[in-house]
Protein backbone atom coordinates (compact mmCIF):
# COMPACT_ATOMS: atom_id res chain seq x y z
CA UNK A 1 0.00 0.00 0.00
CA UNK A 2 1.36 3.62 -0.94
CA UNK A 3 0.89 5.88 2.74
CA UNK A 4 2.20 9.00 3.68
CA UNK A 5 2.06 10.06 7.01
CA UNK A 6 2.63 13.73 8.77
CA UNK A 7 2.69 13.51 12.07
CA UNK A 8 2.77 17.07 13.66
CA UNK A 9 -0.92 18.56 12.78
CA UNK A 10 0.37 22.17 13.81
CA UNK A 11 3.70 23.24 13.95
CA UNK A 12 5.09 27.16 14.92
CA UNK A 13 8.36 29.47 14.65
CA UNK A 14 9.50 32.30 15.10
CA UNK A 15 10.16 34.90 11.91
CA UNK A 16 13.61 34.69 10.74
CA UNK A 17 14.17 31.10 12.61
CA UNK A 18 14.43 27.50 10.88
CA UNK A 19 11.38 24.57 11.56
CA UNK A 20 11.46 21.17 10.12
CA UNK A 21 8.32 19.70 8.97
CA UNK A 22 8.22 15.75 9.12
CA UNK A 23 6.63 13.43 7.07
CA UNK A 24 6.98 9.61 5.92
CA UNK A 25 6.22 7.18 3.92
CA UNK A 26 5.39 4.22 1.97
CA UNK A 27 5.11 2.29 -0.79
CA UNK A 28 6.02 -1.24 -2.85
CA UNK A 29 6.92 1.30 -5.78
CA UNK A 30 11.30 1.54 -7.38
CA UNK A 31 10.33 4.60 -9.35
CA UNK A 32 8.81 7.16 -7.34
CA UNK A 33 8.59 10.90 -6.58
CA UNK A 34 8.55 13.04 -3.06
CA UNK A 35 6.85 16.36 -3.23
CA UNK A 36 6.05 19.55 -0.64
CA UNK A 37 2.95 21.52 -1.59
CA UNK A 38 1.83 24.69 0.62
CA UNK A 39 -1.63 26.09 1.00
CA UNK A 40 -2.29 28.90 2.21
CA UNK A 41 -5.43 30.75 2.70
CA UNK A 42 -6.27 31.15 -0.64
CA UNK A 43 -6.67 27.35 -0.84
CA UNK A 44 -4.43 27.07 -4.03
CA UNK A 45 -2.32 24.37 -4.11
CA UNK A 46 1.29 25.65 -4.94
CA UNK A 47 4.58 23.35 -5.08
CA UNK A 48 7.08 23.73 -2.84
CA UNK A 49 9.81 21.43 -3.35
CA UNK A 50 10.27 18.08 -5.66
CA UNK A 51 12.68 15.10 -4.92
CA UNK A 52 13.52 12.01 -7.52
CA UNK A 53 13.77 8.99 -5.19
CA UNK A 54 16.55 7.65 -7.09
CA UNK A 55 18.89 10.55 -6.50
CA UNK A 56 20.70 10.62 -3.08
CA UNK A 57 20.81 14.39 -2.83
CA UNK A 58 18.58 16.42 -1.26
CA UNK A 59 16.97 18.81 -2.95
CA UNK A 60 16.83 23.11 -2.31
CA UNK A 61 14.82 25.71 -3.69
CA UNK A 62 15.82 28.78 -2.29
CA UNK A 63 15.21 29.02 2.21
CA UNK A 64 13.47 25.56 1.43
CA UNK A 65 15.34 21.86 1.59
CA UNK A 66 14.40 18.56 2.30
CA UNK A 67 16.01 15.78 4.55
CA UNK A 68 15.57 12.47 2.49
CA UNK A 69 16.10 9.28 3.93
CA UNK A 70 15.20 6.65 1.42
CA UNK A 71 15.86 3.58 3.71
CA UNK A 72 14.28 5.32 6.20
CA UNK A 73 11.56 6.59 4.23
CA UNK A 74 11.70 9.47 5.55
CA UNK A 75 11.38 13.13 3.66
CA UNK A 76 11.20 16.19 6.08
CA UNK A 77 11.12 19.88 4.94
CA UNK A 78 13.08 22.71 6.14
CA UNK A 79 12.27 25.98 5.75
CA UNK A 80 15.01 28.37 6.75
CA UNK A 81 14.83 32.39 7.58
CA UNK A 82 11.35 31.82 8.24
CA UNK A 83 8.79 34.43 7.14
CA UNK A 84 5.13 35.72 7.50
CA UNK A 85 4.00 34.53 4.25
CA UNK A 86 5.23 30.89 5.05
CA UNK A 87 1.82 30.73 7.45
CA UNK A 88 -0.13 27.87 5.82
CA UNK A 89 -0.93 24.12 5.17
CA UNK A 90 2.54 22.25 4.31
CA UNK A 91 1.33 18.67 2.57
CA UNK A 92 3.85 15.82 2.05
CA UNK A 93 2.58 13.88 -1.09
CA UNK A 94 4.39 10.62 -3.08
CA UNK A 95 3.84 9.87 -6.47
CA UNK A 96 4.84 6.30 -7.68
CA UNK A 97 2.97 3.98 -9.99
CA UNK A 98 -0.45 5.68 -11.28
CA UNK A 99 -1.51 7.90 -8.29
CA UNK A 100 -0.55 10.87 -6.12
CA UNK A 101 -0.77 9.75 -2.26
CA UNK A 102 -0.61 12.63 -0.09
CA UNK A 103 -0.06 13.05 3.96
CA UNK A 104 -2.90 14.63 6.41
CA UNK A 105 -0.62 17.89 6.32
CA UNK A 106 1.06 19.93 9.13
CA UNK A 107 -0.27 23.57 9.62
CA UNK A 108 2.72 26.14 9.97
CA UNK A 109 1.92 29.27 12.22
CA UNK A 110 4.37 32.16 12.14
CA UNK A 111 5.31 34.17 15.18
CA UNK A 112 6.29 38.14 14.32
CA UNK B 1 -6.57 32.45 -17.25
CA UNK B 2 -6.15 29.61 -14.94
CA UNK B 3 -4.67 26.46 -16.39
CA UNK B 4 -7.13 23.73 -14.45
CA UNK B 5 -10.50 25.50 -13.78
CA UNK B 6 -12.97 24.43 -11.45
CA UNK B 7 -16.93 24.96 -11.34
CA UNK B 8 -18.07 26.40 -9.65
CA UNK B 9 -16.35 27.90 -6.60
CA UNK B 10 -18.81 27.62 -4.06
CA UNK B 11 -21.57 25.54 -3.69
CA UNK B 12 -24.20 24.46 -1.31
CA UNK B 13 -26.83 22.46 -1.81
CA UNK B 14 -29.29 19.88 -0.35
CA UNK B 15 -29.43 16.67 0.84
CA UNK B 16 -30.60 13.89 -1.85
CA UNK B 17 -29.92 16.37 -5.06
CA UNK B 18 -27.33 15.56 -8.14
CA UNK B 19 -24.57 17.55 -7.96
CA UNK B 20 -22.06 18.05 -10.56
CA UNK B 21 -18.32 19.56 -10.58
CA UNK B 22 -16.64 20.28 -13.55
CA UNK B 23 -12.82 20.57 -14.32
CA UNK B 24 -11.27 21.61 -17.46
CA UNK B 25 -7.36 22.04 -17.72
CA UNK B 26 -4.94 23.62 -21.01
CA UNK B 27 -2.04 22.48 -19.75
CA UNK B 28 -2.47 19.42 -22.47
CA UNK B 29 -1.80 16.87 -19.54
CA UNK B 30 -3.19 13.07 -20.04
CA UNK B 31 -3.66 12.66 -16.53
CA UNK B 32 -6.37 14.07 -14.34
CA UNK B 33 -7.96 13.27 -10.48
CA UNK B 34 -10.49 14.44 -8.19
CA UNK B 35 -9.64 14.86 -4.20
CA UNK B 36 -11.55 15.79 -1.43
CA UNK B 37 -10.21 17.33 1.39
CA UNK B 38 -11.12 17.37 4.50
CA UNK B 39 -9.24 18.75 8.15
CA UNK B 40 -7.01 16.20 9.59
CA UNK B 41 -6.93 13.77 7.01
CA UNK B 42 -5.45 15.85 3.72
CA UNK B 43 -6.22 15.15 0.38
CA UNK B 44 -7.57 12.03 -0.62
CA UNK B 45 -8.11 10.36 -3.85
CA UNK B 46 -11.50 9.81 -5.41
CA UNK B 47 -11.14 9.15 -8.89
CA UNK B 48 -8.57 9.12 -11.40
CA UNK B 49 -8.34 9.11 -15.50
CA UNK B 50 -5.29 8.78 -18.17
CA UNK B 51 -7.11 9.13 -20.70
CA UNK B 52 -10.85 9.84 -21.69
CA UNK B 53 -11.09 5.59 -21.98
CA UNK B 54 -9.31 4.92 -18.16
CA UNK B 55 -10.91 5.75 -15.71
CA UNK B 56 -10.02 4.49 -12.19
CA UNK B 57 -11.57 4.36 -8.34
CA UNK B 58 -8.90 6.03 -5.83
CA UNK B 59 -9.27 5.60 -2.16
CA UNK B 60 -13.38 6.86 -1.65
CA UNK B 61 -15.03 6.53 -4.56
CA UNK B 62 -18.22 5.51 -3.11
CA UNK B 63 -20.77 8.07 -3.49
CA UNK B 64 -19.04 8.85 -6.60
CA UNK B 65 -18.94 8.87 -10.43
CA UNK B 66 -16.75 10.92 -12.77
CA UNK B 67 -17.05 11.29 -16.64
CA UNK B 68 -13.81 12.06 -18.96
CA UNK B 69 -15.57 14.25 -21.41
CA UNK B 70 -12.39 14.98 -23.55
CA UNK B 71 -8.81 14.84 -22.56
CA UNK B 72 -9.39 18.83 -21.39
CA UNK B 73 -12.64 17.68 -19.06
CA UNK B 74 -12.99 15.68 -16.33
CA UNK B 75 -16.37 15.67 -13.98
CA UNK B 76 -17.30 15.03 -10.59
CA UNK B 77 -20.94 13.29 -9.66
CA UNK B 78 -22.41 13.39 -6.59
CA UNK B 79 -25.89 11.68 -7.17
CA UNK B 80 -27.67 11.89 -4.30
CA UNK B 81 -25.73 14.40 -1.86
CA UNK B 82 -25.18 13.65 2.02
CA UNK B 83 -23.85 15.36 5.08
CA UNK B 84 -20.99 13.87 5.18
CA UNK B 85 -19.85 14.52 1.95
CA UNK B 86 -19.17 18.35 2.53
CA UNK B 87 -15.78 19.12 1.91
CA UNK B 88 -13.23 20.79 -0.20
CA UNK B 89 -13.02 19.00 -3.84
CA UNK B 90 -9.61 19.94 -6.15
CA UNK B 91 -9.01 18.54 -9.59
CA UNK B 92 -5.90 18.14 -10.64
CA UNK B 93 -3.99 17.51 -13.87
CA UNK B 94 -0.48 15.45 -14.48
CA UNK B 95 2.09 14.79 -17.06
CA UNK B 96 3.27 11.58 -15.31
CA UNK B 97 5.00 10.68 -11.96
CA UNK B 98 8.17 12.87 -12.57
CA UNK B 99 5.96 16.12 -12.60
CA UNK B 100 4.00 18.03 -9.84
CA UNK B 101 0.69 18.08 -10.10
CA UNK B 102 -1.38 20.76 -10.99
CA UNK B 103 -4.59 21.84 -8.84
CA UNK B 104 -7.46 23.85 -9.49
CA UNK B 105 -8.78 26.30 -7.38
CA UNK B 106 -10.96 24.11 -5.52
CA UNK B 107 -14.83 23.82 -5.16
CA UNK B 108 -16.24 24.18 -1.39
CA UNK B 109 -19.08 22.12 -1.25
CA UNK B 110 -21.75 22.26 1.39
CA UNK B 111 -24.49 19.01 1.76
CA UNK B 112 -27.51 20.62 4.30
Amino acid sequence: AQTVTQSQPEMSVQEAETVTLSCTYDTSESDYYLFWYKQPPSRQMILVIRQEAYKQQNATENRFSVNFQKAAKSFSLKISDSQLGDAAMYFCANTGGFKTIFGAGTRLFVKA
Amino acid sequence: DADVTQTPRNRITKTGKRIMLECSQTKGHDRMYWYRQDPGLGLRLIYYSFDVKDINKGEISDGYSVSRQAQAKFSLSLESAIPNQTALYFCATSQGIRTEAFFGQGTRLTVV
